[in-house]
Parts: structure tokens; C-alpha cells; sequence
């Protein structure tokens, strides 16, 4: 996944497109993992989740994209809001890991009006 | 309400000095957690805890101390060790089983003067 330190990547997109942000994990033993949303001062919101044995998962306007072959998770916002401009991290874990969370390194999403 | 709560919003410290943040949970979880975020970045493990009188260093330890005395509490003091404290703090708790989200508190800002 991405190393935990370094300077967050950003995305801005204009109001009512749809936003892509994608995460790579690093555990191929992780089965299950989680979006959160994260705004300017405040502690990380979850949004979504999804477990191994699937390749999508759809909430109210978001949809998360798994792909075990390359190790890669994806958060879909459609229609994407000014309230949707936060910093969004991807999470894994895996059963013998303690169930311990590990993070990526996040992206910083920014909406344009 | 049940939920995680961090105590004090904003923290100042001085250079030498040892300070104790504050993590309650009322949601009966067993494992807790806390996080180190600094400005830009992401979200870094410093210990955590998966039941009573037990706990784990992550991946950056060195600096701070914990202890897990009662199920509710999961306080993290900040040592004079700990070379650059200036940081978000984030306390988050989980059920502790495989495959469940974590919760957050709202995070403390502590900041060196």
C-alpha cells in the first residue's frame, strides 16, 4: 500500500461530477477493508466497507470497487458535493493481523462549485 | 449517546514536560487504539489494545506510553522522549472482532510551545 508519511495526493473535481479515489493495499492476506472520510479537524467518518469475498459494494451515492488480482480498492462518489471535500482514507485488515487497521496514506479530495 | 470521546480538544505543552490525553468509549469494545496524524499525512499506529491490562506497541511507539486498566479508558501520555509531539492524536475502538469498522473520537491537537 502506500507508505504511511508521506504527503498526501489530491484530487479536485467540479460539482456534480462523479470522484474516483483509489487505493492500493498491501496485505494480499487482508479480507476485509474499510473508506473513511475524514474533514478538516475532525476524526476519520466511515463511509463504507467491503469483505474479500466481493468485488463491489454500493451505499447511498458511493460504491466501493475491490480487486483482489492487484491489490487495489477504489471509492466511487457520484455527484460529488462541496460537503464531499475531505480527506479519504482506505483501511485494511486481515484476520491473523490482530484486527488491527492499517491505513493508507489518504487523498485529499476537493470540490469545486 | 454512545460513542469514543477525547479530552481536551486542544492541548499545549511545554518542552520537557509529560502530558496525558484522555480516550473514553462507551460502546463496550473490547480493542482500543491510537493514532498519530500529522499535517498532510496520514494515520500512524502508535499502541493499541485488544483487552483489560493489555497492550501493544505499533509502529511508532517510542516517545509515548499507554495503559489499559479499565475496558472504558485508554489514556496515551506523551513523554518528554518523544522528540517532535507537535500532532493530531486520534483514539479510535473497535468490537475487536474480525471484519468491524473502528470508531473515532474527535481528536486532540497537542501542540509544543
Amino acid at each position: 500500500g502506500e507508505s504511511v508519511g508521506l504527503h498526501l495526493p489530491t484530487l479536485s473535481v467540479q460539482e456534480g461530477d462523479n470522484s474516483i479515489i483509489n487505493c492500493a493495499y498491501s496485505n494480499s492476506a487482508s479480507d476485509y477493508f474499510i473508506w473513511y472520510k475524514q474533514e478538516s479537524g475532525k476524526g476519520p467518518q466511515f463511509i463504507i466497507d467491503i469483505r474479500s469475498n466481493m468485488d463491489k459494494r454500493q451505499g447511498q451515492r458511493v460504491t466501493v470497487l475491490l480487486n483482489k488480482t492487484v491489490k487495489h480498492l477504489s471509492l466511487q462518489i457520484a455527484a460529488t458535493q462541496p460537503g464531499d471535500s475531505a480527506v479519504y482514507f482506505c483501511a485494511e485488515t486481515w484476520r491473523s493481523g490482530a484486527n488491527n487497521l492499517f491505513f493508507g496514506t489518504g487523498t485529499r479530495l476537493t470540490v469545486i462549485p | 449517546d454512545g460513542g469514543i470521546t477525547q479530552s481536551p480538544k486542544y492541548l499545549f505543552r511545554k518542552e520537557g514536560q509529560n502530558v496525558t490525553l484522555s480516550c473514553e468509549q462507551n460502546l463496550n469494545h473490547d480493542a482500543m487504539y491510537w493514532y498519530r496524524q500529522d499535517p498532510g499525512q496520514g494515520l500512524r499506529l502508535i499502541y493499541y489494545s485488544q483487552i483489560v491490562n493489555d497492550f501493544q506497541k505499533g509502529d511508532i511507539a517510542e516517545g509515548y506510553s499507554v495503559s489499559r486498566e479499565k475496558k472504558e479508558s485508554f489514556p496515551l501520555t506523551v513523554t518528554s522522549a518523544q522528540k517532535n509531539p507537535t500532532a493530531f492524536y486520534l483514539c479510535a475502538s473497535s468490537p475487536g472482532r474480525a471484519n468491524t469498522e473502528a470508531f473515532f473520537g474527535q481528536g486532540t491537537r497537542l501542540t509544543v510551545v
